[in-house]
Parts: C-alpha cells; sequence; structure tokens
C-alpha cells in the first residue's frame, strides 16, 4: 500500500472549519484513501473513504485532487470532541487482508 | 455488546511473566485485527484473523508473541515472557465481511500494558 505524508499537528479554532491535507503521491489506480481518528485513550475510529470523487457524510468530507496524489479531509464545524490525531491512509479495498498502515499522522488540537 | 470489547484494560505486569488479552468482537463479525500501539506512535499491525484462521502472523514482533481465536468469535493475544519494549496499548478490531471489503474496521478501547 501506498504511503501518506500528513502534517504533524494543526490548530483549529471551534466552529471553524478543520481543513487535514494528505499527499499520497504515490498511490495506486485501485487503492481508496480512507481516514481514522482516535481520540485520546480510545481506539481509532473510522471516518470516510473515497476513490475519486469527493465525498461526505454526517462526519465529514473528503476531497480528492483529481490526479489523486492528494486528499483533504474536511470537518466543517469543528468543536471540541474534535480535538484527536487524523490518520489519512491508503489501501486497496477488498474483504480479507485488512492491514492498515496508519503513520503517525495529525494531531489536530481545536481550540475554544 | 455493542462495540469491541478488550480486557484487561490495563495491565502491569513483571518482566518475564507472561499476559493474556482478550478480544471479543462485534457479534457476527468474521474477520479480527490485532494492532500494537506505541506511545506517540500509530497503530502498527499484528496479526489477523477470518473465522478462526489466522491468515496474516507477519506483524508479531516475536515467537512470544502469540494469537487464538479457536472457535472465531473471542481472541487472546498471548505474550509470554514479557519484556519492557512490550509496553504498549494493544488494539483489538473487528469487521463484517461487508466492512471489510470497505477498509472500516471497528477498533475496541485496547488494553495497555506496561513491562516493569
Amino acid at each position: 500500500d501506498a504511503k501518506t505524508t500528513q502534517p504533524p499537528s494543526m490548530d483549529c479554532a471551534e466552529g471553524r472549519a478543520a481543513n487535514l491535507p494528505c499527499n499520497h503521491s504515490t498511490i495506486s489506480g485501485n487503492e481508496y484513501v480512507y481516514w481514522y481518528r482516535q481520540i485520546h485513550s480510545q481506539g481509532p475510529q473510522y471516518i470516510i473513504h473515497g476513490l475519486k470523487n469527493n465525498e461526505t457524510n454526517e462526519m465529514a468530507s473528503l476531497i480528492i485532487t483529481e490526479d489523486r496524489k492528494s486528499s483533504t479531509l474536511i470537518l466543517p464545524h469543528a468543536t471540541l470532541r474534535d480535538t484527536a490525531v487524523y490518520y489519512c491512509i491508503v489501501r486497496v479495498a477488498k474483504a480479507g487482508a485488512n492491514n492498515l498502515f496508519f503513520g503517525t499522522g495529525t494531531r489536530l488540537t481545536v481550540i475554544p | 455488546g455493542a462495540g469491541v470489547s478488550q480486557s484487561p484494560r490495563y495491565k502491569v505486569a513483571k518482566r518475564g511473566q507472561d499476559v493474556a488479552l482478550r478480544c471479543d468482537p462485534i457479534s457476527g463479525h468474521v474477520s479480527l485485527f490485532w494492532y500494537q500501539q506505541a506511545l506517540g506512535q500509530g497503530p502498527e499491525f499484528l496479526t489477523y484473523f477470518q473465522n478462526e484462521a489466522q491468515l496474516d502472523k507477519s506483524g508479531l514482533p516475536s515467537d512470544r508473541f502469540f494469537a487464538e481465536r479457536p472457535e472465531g468469535s473471542v481472541s487472546t493475544l498471548k505474550i509470554q515472557r514479557t519484556q519492557q519494549e512490550d509496553s504498549a496499548v494493544y488494539l483489538c478490531a473487528s469487521s463484517s465481511r461487508t466492512s471489510g471489503s470497505t477498509g472500516e474496521l471497528f477498533f475496541g478501547e485496547g488494553s495497555r500494558l506496561t513491562v516493569l
């Protein structure tokens, strides 16, 4: 699976949009982009995933560039509860071996 | 229960002791994973089960680490002769046949092991 590059930390004001970038320049055509987050002392939580189209769910939006070499996770109205480490992962989507390579992620701090 | 349950949440062991960590996956989930998370790092894959079959154990760091899932439900991760470098949070995750194909894993809160 391709590796990803994320900034180690970011701050965001409460109520503002949090935009978390991820670079995955070596992504293959059959690899999806996944985002997970990990709140302190909890296990990782799935947020969203996509292949090439932009995706939105109740938690976030995922914007993938046309060349698929980078993406941005958007939390439209960040709250204090969104303070967490956010992991961008690329992998082939298939049942079976689901070894997710987490890396070190981006530590997002939402500031009151 | 509704989620993945792990026990114990905290375990302190003296170096050289054996420990066993338990994972109760979400009912009906066929896939089960163990990850190790050192302080300040992201989770790292240890091993993967599909039902009772251990299909991938490439991430187990040494032969002191052993995992089993004999009936395809509850899993136990056993660490023999613990060393200080084994201190970490051990995370269990499960996925259904469907969610596994989309990459959505459901994680437990983890078992924090401290080896003195």
